[in-house]
């Protein structure tokens, strides 16, 4: 079975740009969590869709966004990029709510 | 207070010994715990996940919950060199919503 898929790896933006990250879950996973992670705060916990509703955010602003499409791959988007927002951004996936989360390699952003 | 402490380490330690890796909780409510073990540049991998109090073995990887100081260990019996990476500590009460540690910095030398 194909892991959890993220495109793209590894991206370069500028300072009030916009990006969208792309997440393709595990065949059969409904739910999908997205995280940030910087060395300083390791991993943050965003938001996490289940059958294309948010379930759960984080305590991030509004700039952050997502939604689940009816496949239930996954995007994130970001607004206004700001230089803080250079991190690994990671999306899991689970079968349902109480299932072991697997982790794709994530998307490696640099905001310059 | 975060949720969740952890001792960043890192850590380095020779080939054989054993390997105590530790983490703290805020919130009783917290019933789901886990480790996480992340290589360089890839995302983290599940090592062990329980659920409450209690003991969870497998192979050489030891969990340990312990509720009522809020504390959750990970022990490595016989390290070896691919166990080098850093290992996260994870905690949720819901299951829907996960609590991580920052990670531990784990080198095993040959």
């Amino acid at each position: 079975k194909a892991g959890v898929t993220q495109t793209p790896r590894y991206l370069i933006k500028t300072r009030g740009q916009q990006v969208t990250l792309s997440c393709s879950p595990i065949s059969g996973h409904r739910s999908v969590s997205w995280y940030q992670q910087t060395p300083g705060q390791g991993l943050q916990f965003l938001f996490e869709y289940f059958s294309e509703t948010q379930r759960n955010k984080g305590n991030f602003p509004g700039r952050f966004s997502g939604r689940q499409f009816s496949n239930s791959r996954s995007e994130m988007n970001v607004s206004t990029l700001e230089l803080g927002d250079s991190a690994l951004y990671l999306c899991a996936s689970s079968v349902d709510s109480l299932g072991t989360q697997y982790f794709g390699p994530g998307t490696r952003l640099l905001v310059l | 207070q975060k949720e969740v402490e952890q001792d960043p380490g890192p850590l380095s330690v020779p080939e054989g010994a054993i390997v105590s890796l530790n983490c703290t909780y805020s919130n009783s409510a917290f019933q789901y715990f886990m480790w996480y073990r992340q290589y360089s540049r890839k995302g983290p991998e599940l090592l062990m996940y329980t659920y409450s109090s209690g003991n969870k073995e497998d192979g050489r990887f030891t969990a340990q919950v312990d509720k009522s100081s809020k504390y959750i260990s990970l022990f490595i019996r016989d390290s070896q060199p691919s166990d080098s990476a850093t290992y996260l500590c994870a905690t949720s009460n819901t299951g829907n919503q996960f609590y991580f540690g920052t990670g531990t910095s784990l080198t095993v030398i040959p």
